[in-house]
């Protein structure tokens, strides 16, 4: 199995909003990420989560907010959000926890349209 | 400085042509892993190769292959008879090898599309 869902498929909130992505694997890969990409452009990095404990955070604004209750979740929780942020979501996984030399297996993403 | 080059920002071809879609890295680290991911318009990145840098074997898998050349910095990928399928964003990525977490670099990809 090497599938990664990610909840829901489409979100629209407004700005005053509260909401959560969320990502499951179940590969036992101890790396999960999350990436933000507009269109036409590649992935960006948000957020490595590497054996449960944050290990990169590449300047994300407070607004986003990541959490990882486990080996296998990850979510992404939104407060706040600007029209700006209006992007697909993508949640990734990869087996290796310390490098990044492991291919990234990646869910069909979360499209957030903010209002 | 790591960087991924994909000149190349939008191709399109006629089904059963052959298309090469370009990749050039710059690293100053001798190990590193070189990926192609593929984005098709559902949006879910797929894995289709990782290349570390001490093998410079060319791979073929059905009609897709690459070519890998560290003369020239080069990690290039040939679909061979391209189908309306193949139509899709592709992404070439690479990443170094420490002994700390780094991130994987993605280039701006190349959008193909094949005509039927």
């Amino acid at each position: 199995d090497t599938e990664v869902t990610q909840t829901p498929k489409h979100l629209v909130m407004g700005m005053t909003n509260k909401k959560s992505l969320k990502c499951e694997q179940h590969m036992g890969h101890r790396a999960m990420y999350w990436y933000k990409q507009k269109a036409k452009k590649p992935p960006e990095l948000m957020f490595v989560y590497s054996y449960e404990k944050l290990s990169i955070n590449e300047s994300v604004p407070s607004r986003f907010s990541p959490e990882c209750p486990n080996s296998s979740l990850l979510n992404l929780h939104l407060h706040a959000l600007q029209p700006e942020d209006s992007a697909l979501y993508l949640c990734a996984s990869s087996q290796d926890g310390r490098t990044a030399q492991d291919e990234q297996y990646f869910g069909p993403g979360t499209r957030l349209t903010v209002t | 400085a790591q960087k991924v080059t994909q000149a190349q920002t939008e191709i399109s071809v006629v089904e059963k042509e052959d298309v090469t879609l370009d990749c050039v890295y710059e690293t100053r680290d001798t190990t590193y892993y070189l990926f192609w991911y593929k984005q098709p318009p559902s949006g879910e990145l797929v894995f289709l190769i990782r290349r570390n840098s001490f093998d410079e074997q060319n791979e073929i898998s059905g009609r897709y292959s690459w070519n890998f050349q560290k003369s020239t910095s080069s990690f290039n990928f040939t679909i061979t008879a391209s189908q309306v399928v193949d139509s899709a964003v592709y992404f070439c990525a690479l990443s170094m090898v420490k002994t700390s977490y780094d991130k994987v670099i993605f280039g701006p990809g190349t959008s193909l599309s094949v005509i039927p």
